[in-house]
């Protein structure tokens, strides 16, 4: 496609269950990176990822949170046993790594809501 | 510790007149930085960059300064357009290809 696309654009799930989210990156790029936006607060560093390098997982709140990379195109980000404090706008954003005019494309985002 | 600030949650401007937004910076290696805009329910999109090499990055009604000695970028628009209102995220960047920081946003409101 032309842009980057997340799915699903809205989500809600009760809490403790398992969610995942998915996001298909501009074609060619080689990172990929998860963001998510709680209400009222900014853009919040999940995780990277690029190329084949091991990814950098610093911004994960915590360990129920995990996210691949399959064949260097398609992610999912999972969260295990939701809690009403991940109710969040998780945003997906691609780029090209090399060249000078670098710049992240984001998704629409999902909109997760744990009840 | 927040890495990026911009320490205006919120901005009001008159149709036609200059909007500045400000965004402060703590850590010295950062040497590559974005604008983005978001508009409610869509995914934040690209404005304009800045790369430590130079301080004024120019397109069109956007402006973007830097001042590497104060850790500060700035950005103009000018006119400002009621369809300018949105929030605006500065992001910076350490390392080619490494990950972006954002910060919280200023909600900027062009009034008609």
């Amino acid at each position: 496609g032309a842009g980057v696309s997340q799915s699903p654009s809205n989500k809600v799930t009760e809490k403790g269950k398992d969610v995942e989210l998915r996001c298909d990156p501009i074609s060619g790029h080689t990172a990929l990176y998860w963001y998510r936006q709680s209400l009222g607060q900014g853009l919040e560093f999940l995780i990277y990822f690029q190329g084949n390098s091991a990814p950098d997982k610093s911004g994960l709140p915590s360990d129920r949170f995990s996210a691949e990379r399959t064949g260097g195109s398609v992610s999912t980000l999972t969260i295990q046993r939701t809690q009403q404090e991940d109710s969040a706008v998780y945003l997906c954003a691609s780029s090209l790594v090399f060249g000078f005019n670098e710049k992240l494309f984001f998704g629409s985002g999902t909109q997760l809501s744990v009840l | 510790d927040q890495q990026v600030k911009q320490n205006s949650p919120s901005l009001s401007v008159q149709e036609g007149r200059i909007s500045i937004l400000n965004c402060d910076y703590t850590n010295s290696m950062f040497d590559y930085f974005l604008w983005y805009k978001k508009y409610p329910a869509e995914g934040p999109t690209f404005l304009i960059s800045i790369s430590s090499i130079k301080d004024k990055n120019e397109d069109g009604r956007f402006t973007v300064f830097l001042n590497k000695s104060a850790k500060h970028l700035s950005l103009h628009i000018v006119p400002s357009q009621p369809g300018d209102s949105a929030v605006y995220f500065c992001a910076a960047s350490a390392i080619r290809g490494q990950n972006f920081v954002f910060g919280p946003g200023t909600r900027l409101s062009v009034l008609p």
